[in-house]
């Protein structure tokens, strides 16, 4: 298994500004991954974080909204950029193991006022 | 695409009564499934997987889930529902040859006294 923590746990943020939020693992993987979850809703894949690479982004996500940083293999950010009410979600972040396990960090609770 | 439909936004329950949450996904190729849970305010817990082999996996908490391929589900069971199984749970498929994670839109427990 693997253990993740996420920094902020939450936050409240005024609209126009950024956030940026951190993972850390306890071990190194390669493939580190970035999710949204809206008030109510399931989850939302954001992007894929390897290191060494550029992040792959999904459908509907872009790197000047959500840039990402991969330094090494233990850990990530994801900024919310120009941020809005619509922003205001849980940001979670999990890394995959073994038969495409994820595991997921606590996720970061933020509000856009 | 693939996707993955979970019958039931909400699962209403008697202590001790069976648990049945229902989820199918769209596939040719058989997928690696997951069920996840997650309870109020915390991360995404991992209640079990099948990736090949033995069609009925067991899980943590009593749960288990049995692949039907010909039906394309992988529906959540447990005998005996606790109070302590009141969360969101989360079926998820990773395509094949991919890493990544397609989440349904999750099925809420409720457990009554």
């Amino acid at each position: 298994s693997a253990v993740i923590s996420q920094k902020p746990s939450r936050d409240i943020c005024q609209r126009g500004t950024s956030l940026t939020i951190q993972c850390q693992v306890d071990s190194q993987v390669t493939m580190m991954f970035w999710y949204r979850q809206q008030p109510g809703q399931s989850l939302t894949l954001i992007a894929t974080a390897n290191q060494g690479s550029e992040a792959t982004y999904e459908s509907g996500f872009v790197i000047d909204k959500f840039p990402i940083s991969r330094p090494n293999l233990t850990f990530s950010t994801l900024t919310v950029s120009n941020m809005s009410p619509e922003d205001s979600s849980i940001y979670l972040c999990s890394v995959t193991l073994h038969d495409n396990e994820q595991f997921f960090g606590p996720g970061t609770r933020l509000t856009v006022l | 695409a693939q996707s993955v439909t979970q019958l039931g936004s909400h699962v209403s329950v008697s202590e001790g009564a069976l648990v049945l949450l229902r989820c199918n996904y769209s596939s040719s190729v058989p997928p690696y499934l997951f069920w996840y849970v997650q309870y109020p305010n915390q991360g995404l817990q991992l209640l079990l997987k099948y990736t090949t082999g033995a069609t009925l996996v067991k899980g943590i908490n009593g749960f288990e889930a049995e692949f039907k391929k010909s039906e394309t589900s992988f529906h959540l069971t447990k005998p005996s529902a606790h109070m302590s199984d009141a969360a969101e749970y989360f079926c998820a498929v990773s395509p094949y040859n991919t890493d990544k994670l397609i989440f349904g839109t999750g099925t809420r427990l409720q457990v009554f006294p």
